[in-house]
């Protein structure tokens, strides 16, 4: 158990639809990650939020968006859906924002939220 | 843009039977290069975190080795248990944040 949480584990929705995914970082962990992985594309880095503020991002489409709230937890919203979108959603966290050679940069990915659109 | 090819994209061993995969990579200016477990149904899980050429990390039958274009993780008499996906990442110096760019993964089947 990497002590990440998220919810729901599995959904099904419909194209056009929208969803929210829900993750808790490991406790003490500031920084959030928000990673996508699917079949053809493999684990491709969505968005990153450390202490509330978004630090950096990745090719996340215009249809969805993060935040991190004051608690520290995340949510991922993911709107006008297409069929592409289903996928595995990992939430990841850690302690600091960065790697650096005093640290291993170590990611605690949570077990996903599995995505199905139909 | 940053680039990680992993190969073989599957590999099946008897069990015993050492083998290494394949990590090579393009990234300006590499900042880490990270080795992750990945169990069916599963979140990736840390192995190593590797910081520059001539490097090597060890755990248990694993033993990670980097140079400027490519890493290896070397497992030795593997075991059964040691089936999984195995993902490979880096990180550029010129990256915002803790950003990861991964490879497709070897996905690793040893067989009693």
């Amino acid at each position: 158990d990497s002590g990440v949480t998220q919810t729901p584990k599995h959904l099904i929705t419909a194209t056009g639809q929208r969803v929210t995914l829900r993750c808790s970082p490991r406790s003490g962990d500031l920084s959030v990650y928000w990673y996508q992985q699917s079949l053809d594309q493999g684990l491709q880095f969505l968005i990153q939020y450390y202490n509330g503020e978004e630090r950096a991002k990745g090719n996340i489409l215009e249809r969805f968006s993060a935040q991190q709230f004051p608690d520290l937890h995340s949510e991922l919203n993911l709107s006008s859906l297409e069929l592409g979108d289903s996928a595995l959603y990992f939430c990841a966290s850690s302690v600091r924002p960065g790697l650096t050679t005093k640290n291993t940069g170590e990611l605690f990915f949570g077990e996903g939220s599995r995505l199905t659109v139909l | 843009e940053d680039q990680v090819t992993q190969s073989p994209e599957a590999l099946r061993l008897q069990e015993g039977e050492s083998s290494s995969l394949n990590c090579s990579y393009t990234v300006s200016g590499l900042r880490g290069l990270f080795w992750y477990r990945q169990d069916p149904g599963k979140g990736p899980e840390f192995l190593f975190t590797l910081y520059s050429a001539g490097e090597e990390k060890e755990k248990e039958r694993l033993k990670a080795t980097l140079t400027k274009k490519e890493s290896f993780l070397h497992i030795t008499a593997p075991k059964p248990e040691d089936s999984a996906t195995y993902l490979c990442a880096v990180q550029a110096l010129l990256n915002a944040g803790n950003m990861l760019t991964f490879g497709g993964g070897t996905r690793l089947m040893v067989k009693p």
